[in-house]
């Protein structure tokens, strides 16, 4: 059982190029999101998913982009990339909300914009 | 928004001994999560505890909701256990976690 799975785990992206991180779980969760995580500012959510079809914001999603369409897959796209985007992404699922379920992590895209 | 307080920041202890980490929340939730942080950057749930205590082997955890904290025990403690403890909480009307600082252990040998 993979759980959640992240791919690449390190990409170098130069200013003004786009790319797409993938994730992907085999949990049949409905519920999946990104988080961000930068020194001194923990992890903050950029997107979040409740299902196939549904996505909304986080607290930080400008410059970003998500899209579920299936349960298994929730990419996250970088539109332009900048500077202030250099992070370590994670993404995350849950059987259903993370108000009552555990929260399961992927092992995290470390990206750099130079 | 729900503020996630974390104590100490940073722990040394020597193999063996034992250890208890605190989370303070500022508000009513609907359960607490306890990560994990390995020095390879995986997160890794180790207790999803909304009140009560739960025990995983040499970890435990104790969350008592109505005073609004969380600890977490650490006994006989191992090399492998060095990392960053995060506690994580959802406010009740919201959808994302709110993560503490951190908690940054090290287990000398």
């Amino acid at each position: 059982n993979a759980g959640v799975t992240q791919t690449p785990k390190f990409q170098v992206l130069k200013t003004g190029q786009s790319m797409t991180l993938q994730c992907a779980q085999d949990m049949n969760h409905e519920y999946m999101s990104w988080y961000r995580q930068d020194p001194g500012m923990g992890l903050r959510l950029i997107h979040y998913s409740v299902g196939a079809g549904i996505t909304d914001q986080g607290e930080v999603p400008n410059g970003y982009n998500v899209s579920r369409s299936t349960t298994e897959d929730f990419p996250l796209r970088l539109l332009s990339a900048a500077p202030s985007q250099t992070s370590v992404y994670f993404c995350a699922s849950s059987s259903t909300g993370v108000g009552s379920a555990r929260a399961f992590f992927g092992q995290g895209t470390r990206l750099t914009v130079v | 928004g729900i503020q996630v307080e974390q104590s100490p920041p940073d722990l040394i202890l020597q193999e063996g001994a034992n250890s208890t980490l605190r989370c303070n929340f500022s508000d009513s939730v609907n359960n607490l999560q306890w990560f994990h942080q390995n020095p390879w950057g995986q997160l890794i749930n180790l207790f999803y505890i909304p009140s009560g205590t739960k025990q995983n082997g040499r970890l435990s955890a104790t969350t008592v909701a109505t005073e609004r904290y969380s600890l977490l025990y650490i006994s006989s403690s191992q090399t492998t256990d060095s990392g960053v403890y995060f506690c994580a909480v959802p406010p009740t009307s919201g959808s994302r976690l709110t993560f503490g600082e951190g908690t940054q252990l090290t287990v000398n040998p």
